[in-house]
């Protein structure tokens, strides 16, 4: 158990809607990434936030967009949906932004676009 | 930009023998981090082993170990003594030391394993 948990698990949306996903880790776990499995594709990343401030992002377009809460948690944001955003998020989190301090996942949110 | 590869989309092996997962990867940065994943049905990412950059020693951890090469970019894993728990997804993974958006992992592809009873 990583004590990273994702929710909801599955989530069915219409193209053009807007979805949030949401992660909420253990105390102390101030960084957290979110990241993108396309179906038989390895995770891409999207963006990572560290003391509620993005601090790196990948090649997603500004729909995309996230907040980090001072419990926390997070959310990703997905505005104007798309039918190729139907993947699985991943959201994982860690103490810091050393790499002594491990990654911890979640067990993603599985989204569909209809 | 740094690129993962993993040419070997699926595996099998026998429960008890040996099997070994390919990853090569690209980059012009001469400290990095290397790690293998695994993926099980729960979707959960899970660390088996990693590598730093600057280790010339190859990590092991039980049953899991790897053969770094550097010169080449490679970097292979080995299973010892498969378990039927051991089939999964099995990403490798790279990291710049640099923090933001290069700090980052990138993916392979992965390669789904099979362990056959």
């Amino acid at each position: 158990e990583t004590g990273v948990t994702q929710s909801p698990t599955h989530l069915i949306k219409t193209r053009g809607q807007q979805v949030t996903l949401r992660c909420s880790s253990q105390s102390g776990h101030n960084t957290v990434s979110w990241y993108q499995q396309a179906l038989g594709q390895g995770p891409q990343f999207i963006f990572q936030y560290y003391r509620e401030e993005e601090n790196g992002r990948g090649n997603f377009p500004p729909r995309f967009s996230g907040l980090q809460f001072p419990n926390y948690s997070s959310e990703l944001n997905v505005n104007a949906l798309e039918l190729d955003d139907s993947a699985l998020y991943l959201c994982a989190t860690r103490s810091g932004t050393g790499e002594n301090s491990p990654l911890h996942f979640g067990n993603g949110t599985r989204l569909t676009v209809t | 930009a740094q690129t993962v590869t993993q040419s070997q989309p699926e595996m099998s092996v026998q429960e008890a023998e040996t099997v070994t997962l390919s990853c090569t990867y690209d980059t012009s940065e001469s400290d990095y981090y290397l790690f293998w994943y695994k993926q099980p049905p729960s979707r959960q990412m899970i660390l088996v082993i990693r590598q730093e950059a600057y280790k010339q020693q190859n990590a092991t951890e039980n049953r899991f170990s790897v053969n770094f090469q550097k010169a080449a970019k490679s970097f292979s894993l080995k299973i010892s003594d498969s378990q039927l728990g051991d089939a999964a997804m099995y990403f490798c993974a790279y990291r710049s030391p640099y923090g933001g958006s290069q700090g980052n992992l990138i993916f392979g592809k992965g390669t789904k394993l099979s362990v056959k009873p």
